[in-house]
């Protein structure tokens, strides 16, 4: 694929709702990474995947926060009972990395979540 | 902690000036530094690395690991170079951590 795509672009939803963002990372790199883009924040790391396992989660803001990555591609992050505090612009981005080595990140467009 | 500091929200400039956008690190290891860039509608790209020495753009940084500062520096600020900069840090784990960004405006 052309780069890392992400779906919705937007996304707006009632507080007390689940929502599913999207990644697909670009093709053939092993690395994907999820981050958060609050007003005044900057990013935020959330999780991070290597192949399908997630080696730090140490970013996920609760346990209404979880991910996962299937056959080494596509991943999903899911938002349990949004709140207003979890609007923001969530980022994807992947690498061709492998362990011991720091590789350029790819962002994605990212998704635009706001929690009404 | 691992920590990126960008003092800075905003910085405004005329074209031809000098810019200088700060970047303060705190990690106690030998941490990779790098600049990423935001231009308006597009999305986030890295804009270059410290291990790589060199200039993108005609942006340089040079890290200096005594004041633990990782300043992006162009001598001449053209209106293109508008946009949002973010330094990060990548201290020996995957993840990035970022600065919360700089917003800078060239005004012709």
């Amino acid at each position: 694929g052309a780069g890392v795509s992400q779906s919705p672009s937007n996304k707006v939803t009632e507080k007390g709702k689940d929502v599913e963002l999207r990644c697909d990372p670009i093709s053939g790199h092993t690395a994907l990474y999820w981050y958060r883009q609050s007003l005044g924040q900057g990013l935020e790391f959330l999780i991070y995947f290597q192949g399908n396992s997630a080696p730090d989660k140490s970013g996920l803001p609760s346990d209404r926060f979880s991910a996962e990555r299937t056959g080494g591609s596509v991943s999903t992050l899911t938002i349990q009972r949004t709140q207003q505090e979890d609007s923001a612009v969530y980022l994807c981005a992947s690498s061709g990395q492998t362990s011991g080595g720091i590789y350029e990140q790819f962002f994605g467009p990212g998704t635009r979540l706001t929690v009404l | 902690a691992q920590r990126v500091t960008q003092p800075e929200k905003l910085l405004s400039v005329f074209k031809g000036a000098p810019v200088e956008l700060k970047c303060n690190y705190s990690y106690s290891g030998s941490p990779e530094l790098f600049w990423y860039v935001q231009y308006s509608r597009q999305r986030l790209q890295l804009l270059l690395r410290h291990i790589s020495r060199e200039s993108i753009k005609g942006f340089t940084a040079d890290l200096n690991k005594g004041e633990t500062s990782f300043h992006l520096k162009k001598p001449f600020a053209q209106e293109e170079d508008s946009a949002m900069y973010y330094c990060a840090l990548s201290g020996g784990t995957d993840k990035l951590i970022f600065g919360t960004g700089t917003r800078l405006q060239v005004f012709p």
